[in-house]
């Protein structure tokens, strides 16, 4: 069975740019989340979809950052404009049931 | 604010000691989980615990779940250096899961 599939792996922007990522979740998955992982902590939760429905954004900060899964599968995450406290680990993660969650390696971002 | 606090946030061991690691919540949690993250991988799950009580091994983990569901614990017994890496709790108090401060461990050969 392929795993969660996130690129790119690395992202080095400026501040104020843009930037995008890309989740493939395992196959059959209905539930895909998004972490923000910062360095030397544990993830913090930033968005969870249902097949194409969000289920939680409450901690996803709205006025840079943006999440869709437009057709139940794949998933993007955008930030624009980037800050440099955006710099961090974004950990894509799905689950078939609820209880099983299996995660991409990540995207490493830095904002310079 | 942390849904849950891990201590101790950093830990380094020599190989062939033991250790324990701690999960903290106020709030109660259907489910509680534990995962090791190594560095550029996501983290992978190494067990859930779902009963107030529970005790689960997995080799040389055992994992422990608080009777009233709001803490758990890890103890490693004889720890070795392939158990390097940052241990992560995560709780479930509906169907989304929060993940504790994190630990890292670091065992010298």
């Amino acid at each position: 069975e392929a795993g969660v599939a996130q690129s790119p792996r690395y992202k080095i922007i400026e501040k104020r740019q843009s930037v995008a990522f890309w989740c493939n979740p395992i196959s059959g998955h209905a539930t895909l989340y998004w972490y923000q992982q910062i360095l030397g902590q544990g993830p913090k939760l930033l968005i969870q979809f249902q097949n194409n429905g969000v289920v939680d954004d409450s901690q996803l900060p709205k006025d840079r950052f943006s999440a869709e899964r437009l057709k139940g599968v794949d998933s993007t995450l955008k930030i624009q404009p980037a800050k440099l406290e955006d710099s961090a680990v974004y950990l894509c993660a799905s689950t078939l049931k609820g209880e099983l969650l299996t995660f991409g390696s990540g995207t490493r971002l830095t904002v310079v | 604010t942390q849904l849950l606090e891990q201590s101790p946030q950093f830990l380094s061991i020599q190989e062939g000691e033991n250790l324990t690691v701690y999960c903290n919540s106020s709030s109660v949690f259907s489910s509680l989980q534990w995962y090791r993250q190594e560095p550029g991988e996501g983290p992978v799950l190494l067990v859930t615990v779902v009963t107030g009580g529970e005790v689960k091994k997995l080799k040389r983990l055992t994992f422990q779940f608080g009777d009233a569901r709001k803490d758990s614990s890890l103890h490693i017994t004889a720890a070795q250096p392939g158990d390097t890496g940052l241990y992560l709790c995560a709780g479930a108090p509906g169907n989304q899961f929060y993940f504790g401060t994190g630990t890292s461990l670091t065992v010298i050969p």
